[in-house]
């Protein structure tokens, strides 16, 4: 079982659709993680949000558009994805110390038509 | 880019002991080092990690080189469950520094 909490498990969707994914996690950290992974590669990281602020964008498309309302929560707004947008989105959260692990949520599987 | 190298892949007879290395010859003296693995339609799971000290928990032990170049995790008694992709990470100890994944080693465990 993970403490992070991903919905939704699956999700497809058109090139011209509108979705959110969402990350939830009660473990009180303070920061929060995208990555996203194609089929047989490793993870590539995405966004992090430290206190509720963007910290870190990796040069992420703008269709891509992550939103932190609370400390518990991490969005990912999704918009005119393409076909090559399909993959594993995972969410990651740790208290802001290198000595901390960050823990994974199961990720949604992301399909674009 | 990932600091560290790993073997693309390892077999395990289930019960053995598994060792999985890890080479990190850049490695600062700020930077822990980090294991996790992924189980196939899971996230990553995290291990254990260590900064300059052999460390051993529930799951796995981990030995450091003394240099700090190269480490290896232990996995001591392997079951099916253990076959999974493991990740040898370095991260810095100051701030909030992100994991950086590498290819991992895909260790299969072989009833």
């Amino acid at each position: 079982d993970t403490e992070v909490t991903q919905t939704p498990k699956h999700l497809v969707m058109g090139m011209t659709n509108k979705k959110s994914l969402k990350c939830e996690q009660h473990m009180g950290h303070r920061a929060m993680y995208w990555y996203k992974q194609k089929a047989k590669k490793p993870p590539e990281l995405m966004f992090v949000y430290s206190y509720e602020k963007l910290s870190i964008n990796e040069s992420v498309p703008s269709r891509f558009s992550p939103e932190c309302p609370n400390s518990s929560l991490l969005n990912l707004h999704l918009h005119a994805l393409q076909p090559e947008d399909s993959a594993l989105y995972l969410c990651a959260s740790s208290q802001l110390d290198g000595n901390q692990p960050q823990h994974f949520g199961d990720g949604t599987r992301l399909s674009i038509l | 880019d990932a600091k560290t190298t790993q073997p693309p892949s390892m077999d395990c007879a289930e019960g053995r002991a598994a060792n999985l290395p890890c080479n990190h010859s850049t490695i600062s003296g700020n930077e822990y080092v980090y294991w996790y693995r992924q189980i196939h339609s899971q996230g990553p799971q995290y291990i254990i990690h260590g900064l300059k000290n052999n460390e051993t928990n529930e799951m796995a032990s981990l030995i450091i080189t003394e240099d700090r170049k190269s480490s290896t995790l232990i996995l001591p008694h392997a079951t099916l469950r253990d076959t999974a992709v493991y990740y040898c990470i370095v991260r810095s100890r100051v701030g909030n520094t992100p994991l950086v994944f590498g290819k991992g080693t895909r260790l299969s465990v072989i009833a």
